[in-house]
């Protein structure tokens, strides 16, 4: 069974600032690798994903994936106060048709 | 945008009894989900399906039953209800094996008195 962590549980950062999020997940088969992103008392909703090896930017949001290491990032470069949210990784793949999450990294951007 | 519909959206039941919490989905994708979120936990995923129906197991099904009567429609039966079961329960929808985003309703807050 697929086991995903998240490091750190929660982050107080101030606004302006680089934060970095980590996920490791336990299945080497894994091919999809996602975060979600939940604000207070909504539904997650999918903020960015990778399938291979390396690096993805977005924005100021950028992934990346070591499937070697079992790991994979978020960086949020220039955290703005509605970056605020619960961030959530999950992981599909190794035949499961089915998303993995991590309890969540509550992120907090401190004006 | 793509639409996941819960119903209801806040429920109190009484330890014991039956509930049953509805999903409709008007993206047409062939799996559909059940998670509940409780803090310190995040998303845990109770009952999955393939399409009409299907339904597996996820990762905690004990105490939940989950119908897929139709591609639309997707729903968690809690035959008898217990406080364990408060939680706030989520309803998503899929396809392409995670390879496509998966889209969330807005929740049922569930509370077991």
């Amino acid at each position: 069974q697929q086991n995903v962590q998240q490091s750190p549980e929660s982050l107080i950062v101030p606004e302006g600032a680089r934060t970095s999020l980590n996920c490791t997940f336990s299945d080497s088969a894994s091919q999809y690798f996602w975060w979600y992103r939940q604000h207070s008392g909504k539904a997650p909703k999918a903020l960015m994903s990778i399938f291979s090896n390396g690096e993805k930017e977005e924005g100021r949001f950028t992934i990346h994936l070591n499937k070697a290491s079992l790991h994979f990032s978020l960086h949020i470069r220039d955290s703005q106060p509605s970056d605020s949210a619960l961030y959530l990784c999950a992981v599909t793949g190794g035949g499961a048709d089915r998303l993995t999450f991590g309890k969540g990294t509550q992120l907090i951007i401190q004006p | 945008e793509a639409a996941v519909t819960q119903s209801p959206r806040n429920k109190v039941a009484v330890t014991g009894g039956k509930v049953t919490l509805s999903c409709n989905q008007t993206n047409n994708h062939n799996n559909m989900y059940w998670y509940r979120q409780d803090t310190g936990h995040g998303l845990r995923l109770i009952h999955y399906s393939y399409g009409a129906g299907s339904t597996e197991k996820g990762d905690i099904p004990d105490g939940y039953k989950a119908s897929r009567p139709s591609q639309e429609n997707f729903s968690l039966i809690l035959e008898l209800a217990t406080p364990s079961q408060t939680s706030v329960y989520f309803c998503a929808s899929g396809d392409a094996r995670g390879r496509t985003e998966v889209f969330f309703g807005k929740g049922t807050r569930l509370t077991v008195v």
